[in-house]
């Protein structure tokens, strides 16, 4: 069965950067891409952005360009999300979810990991 | 503000059949396919609907969806109490001003 694992809960301080990982299991990591998606307390859903695990090619959402990246690494299922210049606004639950396969990167995610919640605090 | 539009809220008792409405444009429910997620409080969203209309393995067919033009609807049938969640929708955006995919603020549903 399809499972995404991702990494536990983080407390950072103002300006600096978090990185999360997701660890993919059940499918050919390869296949589909990954979609990162964020939650602040008590509010909706927000993509951040996509990664094709197969290229590396990554898009990202505007207000996000500059300060995330995402990256992957193939020989072990990973992938990771690293959002720097980290402020307030930023403490949310943030998701890795997998998207379409390879060839249809319009596709919303079906599977969803945990979640990471990642707190900004000084 | 969401791209697409939700109502926060809806409620219904149970048995009955409720319906929440999602609302976009062109460039996103026009041209793609609409997906549907549930999330139970304190848990991950999970899917409900994809391609507008399908269900996953495992989901009721209690649930249904449809679009139409550049909207979308979710349907719940038979109503439960475990149905109580929030629901959102969701797109791909083809925007020139930077493609992905667009959510719907959430409903919150209440089974009275």
């Amino acid at each position: 069965q399809v499972q995404l694992v991702q990494s536990g809960a983080e407390v950072k301080k103002p300006g600096a950067s978090v990185k999360v990982s997701c660890k993919a299991s059940g499918y050919t990591f390869t296949s589909y891409y990954m979609h990162w998606v964020r939650q602040a307390p008590g509010q909706g859903l927000e993509w951040m952005g996509i990664i094709n695990p197969s290229g590396g090619s990554t898009s990202y959402a505007q207000k996000f360009q500059g300060r995330v990246t995402m990256t992957r690494d193939t020989s072990t299922s990973t992938v990771y999300m690293e959002l720097s210049s980290l402020r307030s606004e930023d403490t949310a639950v943030y998701y890795c979810a997998r998207g379409g396969d390879i060839v249809v990167v319009t596709a919303p995610p079906d599977y969803w990991g945990q979640g990471t919640l990642v707190t900004v605090s000084s | 503000q969401s791209v697409l539009t939700q109502p926060p809220s809806a409620s219904g008792t149970p048995g009955q059949r409720v319906t929440i409405s999602c609302s976009g444009s062109s460039s996103n429910i026009g041209s793609n396919y609409v997906y549907w997620y549930q999330q139970l409080p304190g848990t991950a969203p999970k899917l409900l609907i994809y391609r507008n209309n399908q269900r996953p393995s495992g989901v009721p067919d209690r649930f249904s969806g449809s679009k139409s033009g550049t909207s979308a609807s979710l349907a719940i049938s038979g109503l439960r109490s475990e149905d109580e969640a929030d629901y959102y929708c969701a797109a791909w955006d083809d925007s020139l001003s930077g493609p992905g995919v667009v959510f719907g603020g959430g409903t919150k549903l209440t089974v009275l």
